[in-house]
């Protein structure tokens, strides 16, 4: 069970080309998604939070209007890349957040790998 | 940044040793969790301990947690190649419930 899946496992783009990312919950509802991207030999970074029917809360320094989250149903939640630049190539992962007795547990999906030529 | 730092940054031993890694941080937390990646791949969850808690065992791993030091171990005993990974500890600030990263470790095991 707690499986996340993301789609495309990995894109190649054109600058100036919108991307979106998809990140669902295959056998469980999630109330709260959250997107990271992370570069080569780093960390994760957060990138913003999602709850369901609500707009995202983005991290310092992440533009909203360059990323947009939509976390339309339980199981869904999709980052668009808009306007992609060689700079946002990253690798994008998104997590799904449950209550497991008393603990708030992520469960991350497999990534998704972005170069923008 | 919230971020936590971990060291070694890159720690490289023979199968059978064992490996031990830190984490520090930054803020109070309500838990502390470390997840492991393999190369280009998704994290997976290893164990979570929370703040109440000082020492935690699963199978190969025992995760001890300082709050006054506001520091972690995770130790891996008797290595083995298929642990070669990056480790992340990942803390959970009191009142929130969004995961901070530290820096990893990457763990090469040598067969």
């Amino acid at each position: 069970g707690a499986v996340v899946s993301q789609h495309p496992s990995w894109v190649i783009c054109k600058s100036g080309t919108s991307v979106k990312i998809e990140c669902r919950s295959l056998d469980f509802q999630a109330t709260t998604m959250f997107w990271y991207r992370q570069f080569p030999k780093q960390s994760l970074m957060l990138m913003a939070t999602s709850n369901e029917g609500s707009k995202a809360t983005y991290e310092q320094g992440v533009e909203k209007d360059k990323f947009l989250i939509n976390h339309a149903s339980l199981t869904l939640s999709t980052l668009t890349v808009t306007s992609a630049h060689p700079e946002d190539s990253s690798f994008y992962i998104c997590s799904a957040g449950i209550r497991e007795f008393g603990t708030d547990t992520q469960y991350f999906g497999p990534g998704t790998r972005l170069t923008v030529l | 940044s919230q971020q936590g730092e971990e060291d070694p940054q890159a720690l490289s031993i023979q199968e059978g040793e064992n490996a031990t890694m830190n984490c520090s941080y930054k803020t109070s937390i309500n838990n502390l969790q470390w997840y492991r990646q393999n190369s280009g791949r998704g994290l997976v969850h290893l164990i979570l301990i929370r703040s109440n808690e000082r020492e935690k065992h699963s199978g190969r791993l025992r995760v001890t947690l300082d709050t006054s030091k506001k520091s972690s171990s995770l130790l891996i005993t008797a290595s083995r190649a298929a642990d070669t990974a990056s480790y992340f500890c990942a803390t959970v600030k009191t009142g929130a419930n969004n995961l901070f990263f530290g820096t990893g470790t990457r763990l090469t095991v040598i067969p």
